[in-house]
């Protein structure tokens, strides 16, 4: 089946600017993550979705920053206001397992680049 | 709140040669789990190896192998037999089981292997 899907693969947008992320994940999935890597450091966890449950979102950097999923399946990632130090590769992930054994599934990631 | 760390930042190992990977991490915790992840160019990560802090016995996965030491809170990644597909970035993680499973990352180290 197919993997995770995120969209679009490379955004370049001016600062100030509000931008959109998108996550398909596994067809089956109930947990659901997006993460940031910025160069030269590891991943940085932004918010968790699991199920019908109240989304984590204590990793979210600032405000500015909101995430979405609808019908439990596709999520959104929005940036407002966009900065130059938002600039990262922005991942999605998904796993099966509400126990959590750990077996992300993650997709190729969005670079966005703020001039 | 855990920490991971992986100390070096680039290694360089021959064609058919083994080489080793370091982690460290710092939690209270006795009960987790610790993975490595790949993530080559294309920039789609991908597990690599799990283990069960609970396991004595250090995991194995083909060529990848690990050297769990829990008292020193040490978690080493060996690749026996290097191919030149081997050539990516490896994150170390960290993991405590439960509703909320957020995967902890080091910074990652870029790993080339030379023909």
């Amino acid at each position: 089946g197919a993997g995770v899907s995120q969209s679009p693969s490379n955004k370049v947008t001016e600062k100030g600017k509000d931008v959109e992320l998108r996550c398909d994940p596994i067809s089956g999935h109930t947990a659901l993550y997006w993460y940031r890597q910025s160069l030269g450091q590891g991943l940085e966890f932004l918010i968790y979705f699991q199920g019908n449950s109240a989304p984590d979102k204590s990793g979210l950097p600032s405000d500015r920053f909101s995430a979405e999923r609808t019908g439990g399946s596709v999520s959104t990632l929005t940036i407002q206001r966009t900065q130059q130090e938002d600039s990262a590769v922005y991942l999605c992930a998904s796993s099966f397992s509400y126990q959590g054994t750990g077996e992300l599934f993650f997709g190729e990631g969005s670079r966005l680049t703020v001039l | 709140a855990q920490t991971v760390t992986q100390s070096q930042p680039e290694m360089s190992v021959q064609e058919a040669e083994t080489v080793t990977l370091s982690c460290t991490y710092d939690t209270s915790e006795s009960n987790y789990y610790l993975f490595w992840y790949k993530q080559p160019p294309s920039r789609q990560m991908i597990l690599v190896i799990r283990q069960e802090a609970y396991k004595q016995q250090n995991a194995t996965e083909n060529r990848f192998s690990v050297n769990f030491q829990k008292a020193a809170k040490s978690f080493s990644l060996k690749i026996s037999d290097s191919q030149l597909g081997d050539t990516a970035m490896y994150f170390c993680a960290f993991m405590i089981p439960g509703a909320n499973s957020k995967l902890t990352f080091g910074k990652g180290i870029t790993l080339s292997v030379r023909p």
